[in-house]
């Protein structure tokens, strides 16, 4: 149980563009999904929370016009890098919170390896 | 949340049990102690999670002093494919954001 994918798993554009990661609960129901990034050699660092059905709530410091975060379904949000710069490389995650046998926890995606040119 | 502090990096022999400790002695009553685990070049796994029993699954036991102010993981026969690093945090039940610290890198040797 618990299986969450992204989708793509990496991928390397072009300064200016625009980039969209998927992040999928397959086998259960997700009302809040968490968004971290992971610089190389650092932790994870939270960039936002998003409920499904409204709007993404973002942590200090991250611009919510560059990060565009859509949580349309329970099973399904996405992340859109707009406008990506080489700063923005860097490992985007995705969290899905579930409820597991004692309680709600957070599952992890596998992850999307951006890379900025 | 409370905050955690852990070990920068520990050894361990394959076959052995590894422990990691977790110190966390600003804890509140209502905050539950997760453990997760993060192999390189992929997102973190969860472990294991608990109030203030005892726990165990099929990765790891959980063990939480009677007062609560830290904790030990054990995987009670550590594997090459064990090492990662391992992050102890504490926060409230339900809803509530995971926030990451530094971690233990544990590395098991053969």
């Amino acid at each position: 149980g618990a299986v969450v994918s992204q989708h793509p798993s990496w991928v390397i554009c072009k300064s200016g563009t625009s980039v969209k990661i998927e992040c999928r609960s397959l086998d259960f129901q997700a009302t809040t999904m968490f968004w971290y990034r992971q610089f190389p050699k650092q932790s994870l660092m939270l960039m936002a929370t998003s409920n499904e059905g409204s709007k993404a709530t973002y942590e200090q410091g991250v611009e919510k016009d560059k990060f565009l975060i859509n949580h349309a379904s329970l099973t399904l949000s996405t992340l859109t890098v707009t406008s990506a710069h080489p700063e923005d490389s860097s490992f985007y995650i995705c969290s899905p919170l579930g409820l597991a046998g004692n309680g709600e926890t957070q599952y992890f995606g596998p992850g999307t390896r951006l890379l900025v040119l | 949340d409370a905050k955690t502090t852990q070990p920068t990096s520990m050894d361990c022999a394959e076959g052995r049990a590894a422990n990691l400790p977790c110190n966390h002695s600003t804890i509140s009553g209502n905050e539950y102690v997760y453990w997760y685990r993060q192999i390189h070049s992929q997102g973190p796994q969860y472990i294991i999670h608990g109030l203030k029993n005892n726990e165990t699954n099929e990765m790891a036991s959980l063990i939480i002093t009677e007062d609560r102010k830290s904790s030990t993981l054990i995987l009670p026969h550590a594997t090459l494919r064990d090492t990662a690093v391992y992050y102890c945090i504490v926060r409230v039940g339900y809803g509530n954001k995971l926030v990451f610290g530094a971690g233990t890198i544990l590395r098991v040797k053969s």
